[in-house]
């Protein structure tokens, strides 16, 4: 069965508004877990790493001020996506490990218009 | 970094016939090399893995060969099925602390029936 879910799985909103996606690892504690981008017909792209209790570290050229990142428990890991513009739309998708297994989330895909 | 180039970008392949994706790496010290299948819209899913202590390893109709020399690996896909047909990534684990995870650009397999 799943092991890590994210809520939204689909999420429509205006451009200019704020829009948080939240990752969970089930049944298992997390401190670290990763936020991917995929724009469509293109491969995972590793945006930040998220770490329980300390701040993220971001990949370069990810802006950390429009994509923020909170790991406040060890179950939970939310990705706020702020001032979101169109370009913004894409599949987001967290994973976590377990030992030395990558687990995903199901994604959510955001639409900005 | 590490950097992760797949070839070929698309293949079709006629049922039962057998595919061959292929993948370089760039960092000497990546020691772990997953290969996933994303179906349109899901989450990806390990498909099979292989360590740099190992040459090749088999499972079912899917096998996977690692030259760490020529820093190159491969995935065989025999007796091609319809429901084989996705996208297919290879990826590249670096050895740090955050076990953090490059994928390639991704393969579509078609399987035609």
């Amino acid at each position: 069965g799943a092991v890590v879910s994210q809520h939204p799985s689909r999420v429509i909103c205006k451009s200019g508004t704020s829009v948080k996606i939240e990752c969970r690892s089930l049944d298992f504690q997390a401190t670290t877990m990763f936020w991917y981008r995929q724009f469509p017909k293109q491969s995972l792209m590793l945006m930040a790493t998220s770490n329980e209790g300390s701040k993220a570290t971001y990949e370069q050229g990810v802006e950390k001020d429009k994509f923020l990142i909170n790991h406040a428990s060890l179950t939970l890991s939310t990705l706020t996506v702020t001032s979101a513009h169109p370009e913004d739309s894409s599949f987001y998708i967290c994973s976590a490990y377990i030992t030395d297994t990558q687990y995903f989330g199901p994604g959510t895909r955001l639409t900005v218009l | 970094g590490e950097n992760v180039e797949q070839h070929p970008s698309t293949l079709s392949v006629q049922e039962g016939d057998s595919a061959v994706i292929k993948c370089t790496y760039s960092d000497s010290a990546s020691n772990y090399f997953p290969w996933y299948k994303q179906e349109l819209g899901k989450r990806p899913q390990l498909i099979i893995d292989i360590r740099s202590n190992v040459g090749e390893k088999k499972d079912q109709r899917i096998a996977v060969t690692l030259n760490k020399t020529a820093k190159h690996f491969s995935l065989h896909i025999t007796e091609t099925q319809p429901e084989d047909s996705a996208v297919y990534f290879c990826a590249a684990r670096n050895s740090g602390g955050y076990q953090k995870v490059t994928f390639g650009t991704g393969t579509k397999l078609q399987v035609i029936p």
